[in-house]
């Protein structure tokens, strides 16, 4: 079946560091790729998504590109700040639309 | 953009008395929402798609008799846990497709915090 395999958490970084989270992803055909944000006491958010290779998602200077050749869709961003600060979760969508979630990685970014 | 509405936002009930956490979809119509479930510091598990005037596809190992999901119009599914124990606490996530922006329209509920006490 379908699995998101995500690099584990929590990770630190000072404002303006470069954020960096890997995904990558076991799938049937041809999924479409997410990223959602998750801020404290909250529901989840789409952040970025891709549906076909080599597709670049981007959005609040996140970016992520799907890789059929290496089934993974990695996470980054250049330039943290501190409201950058939440769960992060790596998901994809198959034929049946339901999605699939990685673990999630806490990120905190400290001042 | 795609609203999804979830209410409550917290809840404590005592143990044996059953909740109903509400879904809904405030600017479109969702033939299909997702239930979701999600433990502290754990990803989100899917426990069941509700679909419009049908029954609800329950995930392996979660209990339709406890977990019952009632999706009686376009823009309502409503989540109820009965006899809720300790062990049913958790936060529970809905989330809705529209159908209009094809296999990446999902927009996810605030979410319902249940406390069993």
């Amino acid at each position: 079946g379908d699995s998101v395999t995500q690099m584990e958490g929590p990770v630190t970084l000072s404002e303006e560091a470069f954020l960096t989270i890997n995904c990558t992803y076991t799938a049937t055909g041809y999924p479409s790729l997410f990223w959602y944000v998750q801020y404290p006491g909250e529901g989840l958010q789409l952040l970025l998504k891709a549906t076909k290779a080599d597709d670049k998602g981007s959005n609040k200077g996140f970016e992520a590109t799907y890789r059929k050749e290496t089934t993974s869709f990695h996470l980054e961003k250049g330039s943290v700040q501190v409201s950058d600060s939440a769960v992060y979760f790596c998901a994809l969508s198959s034929n049946d639309y339901k999605l699939s979630f990685g673990a999630g990685t806490t990120v905190t970014v400290r001042a | 953009g795609a609203v999804v509405s979830q209410h409550p936002s917290r809840v404590i009930c005592k143990s044996g008395t059953s909740v109903k956490i509400e879904c809904r979809s405030l600017d479109f119509q969702a033939t299909t929402m997702f239930w979701y479930r999600q433990f502290p510091k754990q990803s989100l598990m899917l426990m069941a798609t509700s679909n419009e005037g049908s029954k609800a596809t329950y995930e392996q190992g979660v209990e339709k008799d406890k977990f019952l999901i009632n999706h009686a119009s376009l823009t309502l599914s409503t989540l109820t846990v009965t006899s809720a124990h300790p062990e049913d606490s958790s936060f529970y996530i809905c989330s809705a497709r529209d159908p209009g922006t094809s296999n990446y329209g999902y927009t996810f509920g605030s979410g319902t915090r249940l406390t069993v006490v």
